[in-house]
C-alpha cells in the first residue's frame, strides 16, 4: 500500500513552453502533497506544500506564478512549470501524507526528470 | 534555522565492512526522523522512520538510532553488499512544521566487490 505515482518519468521541452507533471496516490487518500526539486548532487528541496482544495503554500524564493499547483481532489496533484527556461531543469520529485497509515508519514513518487532545451 | 548535516558525503568501503553514517539535526523539538535511499537518476525509498519517542528501529541489515537531546541519528550498515551502493538520505520532521520534511545533504555510499 501507500504508492505514489508520478506522470511523465521524464520530458523534454523548448524554452517557453509550459509542463505540468501529474502526481497520484493510487490507494490511498492524501490531504497534503508536498512538491521538491533536485538539482545534480544535491539534496532535496521543498518547493511548496498542497492541501486539497486550497492554495498552495510555497516555500521562500519559489514563484508560484511560474510553479502553479493545483490539488483538485484527494488522489491528484499537479505542478505546472510555466514559460519553462533551461535553468528550470530538473528532477521533480513529489510526496503524499497519509493520516490513515500514521500522522507523519510521506511516500514518495519516483520523480519527472525534466530538461528545457 | 533548522537544517540537517550529514557526514560524510561519500564514503567508499570494501564489501562485507560494517559502516556508520550520520546525520545531525539542529533542534530537538522533532516528530520524526526518517532514512531513505536513492539511487541513480531514480526516487526516494524509505528505508527507517524513527518517531520522537523511540531510540532506534531496525529492518534486516539496517539501523537507525535517534538521540534527540544530542541532535544526531546514526545508520548503521551490517555486512555491507555492493548493491547498498547509493546515495543515502537523512530527513527531519520538525515541530510545528505542517508535515514539511528537513533533508540532508546525503552520502553517496560506494561499495566495491
Amino acid at each position: 500500500g501507500a504508492v505514489v505515482s508520478q506522470h511523465p518519468s521524464w520530458v523534454i521541452c523548448k524554452s517557453g513552453t509550459s509542463v505540468k507533471i501529474e502526481c497520484r496516490s493510487l490507494d490511498f487518500q492524501a490531504t497534503t502533497m508536498f512538491w521538491y526539486r533536485q538539482f545534480p548532487k544535491q539534496s532535496l528541496m521543498l518547493m511548496a506544500t498542497s492541501n486539497e482544495g486550497s492554495k498552495a503554500t510555497y516555500e521562500q524564493g519559489v514563484e508560484k506564478d511560474k510553479f502553479l499547483i493545483n490539488h483538485a481532489s484527494l488522489t491528484l496533484s499537479t505542478l505546472t512549470v510555466t514559460s519553462a527556461h533551461p535553468e528550470d531543469s530538473s528532477f521533480y520529485i513529489c510526496s503524499a501524507s497519509n493520516p490513515a497509515g500514521g500522522p507523519d508519514e510521506q511516500y514518495f513518487g519516483p520523480g519527472t526528470r525534466l530538461t528545457v532545451t | 534555522k533548522q537544517e540537517v548535516t550529514q557526514i560524510p558525503a561519500a564514503l567508499s568501503v570494501p564489501e562485507g565492512e560494517n559502516l556508520v553514517l550520520n546525520c545531525s539535526f539542529t533542534d530537538s523539538a522533532i516528530y520524526n526522523l526518517q532514512w531513505f535511499r536513492q539511487d541513480p537518476g531514480k526516487g526516494l525509498t524509505s528505508l527507517l522512520l524513527i518517531q520522537s519517542s523511540q531510540r532506534e528501529q531496525t529492518s534486516g541489515r539496517l539501523n537507525a538510532s535517534l538521540d534527540k537531546s544530542s541532535g544526531r541519528s546514526t545508520l548503521y550498515i551490517a555486512a555491507s553488499q555492493p548493491g547498498d551502493s547509493a546515495t543515502y538520505l537523512c530527513a527531519v520532521m520538525y515541530s510545528g512544521s505542517a508535515r514539511q520534511l528537513t533533508f540532508g545533504s546525503g552520502t553517496q555510499l560506494t561499495v566495491l566487490p
